[in-house]
C-alpha cells in the first residue's frame, strides 16, 4: 500500500522558516517524480514545486522562487521542503504527492500557519 | 505561464443527471491533463489523466475526453456520494498549475 506522511508543519511567524518532510513507502520511491501541493483555507489547490527522481531537476511556482527548496533523499524514501522567509499567504496545507500521468498519490497533509 | 479556467464555478444537479466540467488551457497541452476529486475536508484523489484515461478503482460514470486546449469531465449519472469539488491539472510542464475548482452539489 502506498503511503504518505508529511511532517513539519506548525505555527510560524512571518519571516520564519520551516522544513516540512515526507516519508514514502509502498512503492519505488526513486522511480517517481515527487511534487508538493498546497491548499490554503477554503481555497483551490496550488502546485507548489516537484523534483526529478535524482534530484537533478527543480521546478517552483513563482511565488515561492527564491524562498522554498525541495529536496529529496532516496535512500530514506524521503521529500522535503525548506520553506524560508514565509509569508502569511503562504498558510496552508501542504501535500506531498507522487508525480505519474498527475499527482497520482496524495499524503493527508501537514498545516503550516503564519501568523505573528 | 499556461493558465488553466474551469467552468462552471459549482453546479447543483438532480441524482442520475449528467454533469459536464469544462477545463480550458491558454495553450494546447495535447493531452496532458488530469482531473481530481475532493470530497470536504478529505484529500484529493485523482480520478483521470492522460485526458481520458481513468485511474484504478474509480467508478466508470466519470469519463474524460479532449485534447490541445480544451477539456472535459462528465459525470454520466451523477450520485450522492459525487458531492466534491473537481480540479484539472495541466502537467506536460511546470508550473503543474491546477484549475481554480467546480463544486457539484445535489439538487
Amino acid at each position: 500500500e502506498v503511503q504518505l506522511v508529511e511532517s513539519g508543519g506548525g505555527l510560524v511567524q512571518p519571516g520564519g522558516s520551516l522544513r516540512l518532510s515526507c516519508a514514502a513507502s509502498g512503492f519505488t520511491f526513486s522511480s517517481y517524480w515527487m511534487s508538493w501541493v498546497r491548499q490554503a483555507p477554503g481555497k483551490g489547490l496550488e502546485w507548489v514545486a516537484n523534483i526529478k527522481q535524482d534530484g537533478s531537476e527543480k521546478y517552483y511556482v513563482d511565488s515561492v522562487k527564491g524562498r522554498f527548496t525541495i529536496s529529496r533523499d532516496n535512500a530514506k524514501n524521503s521529500l522535503y521542503l525548506q520553506m524560508n522567509s514565509l509569508r502569511a499567504e503562504d498558510t496552508a496545507v501542504y501535500y506531498c504527492a507522487s508525480s505519474s500521468g498527475g499527482e497520482r498519490y496524495w499524503g493527508q497533509g501537514t498545516l503550516v500557519t503564519v501568523s505573528s | 505561464d499556461i493558465q488553466m479556467t474551469q467552468s462552471p464555478s459549482s453546479l447543483s444537479a438532480s441524482v442520475g443527471d449528467r454533469v459536464t466540467i469544462t477545463c480550458r488551457a491558454s495553450q494546447g497541452i495535447t493531452n496532458y491533463l488530469a482531473w481530481y476529486q475532493q470530497k470536504p475536508g478529505k484529500v484529493p484523489k485523482l480520478l483521470i489523466y492522460a485526458a481520458s484515461t481513468l485511474q484504478s478503482g474509480v467508478p466508470s460514470r466519470f469519463s474524460g475526453s479532449g485534447s490541445g486546449t480544451d477539456f472535459t469531465l462528465t459525470i454520466s449519472s451523477l450520485q450522492p456520494e459525487d458531492v466534491a469539488t473537481y480540479y484539472c491539472q495541466k502537467y506536460n510542464s511546470a508550473p503543474r498549475t491546477f484549475g481554480q475548482g467546480t463544486k457539484v452539489e445535489i439538487k
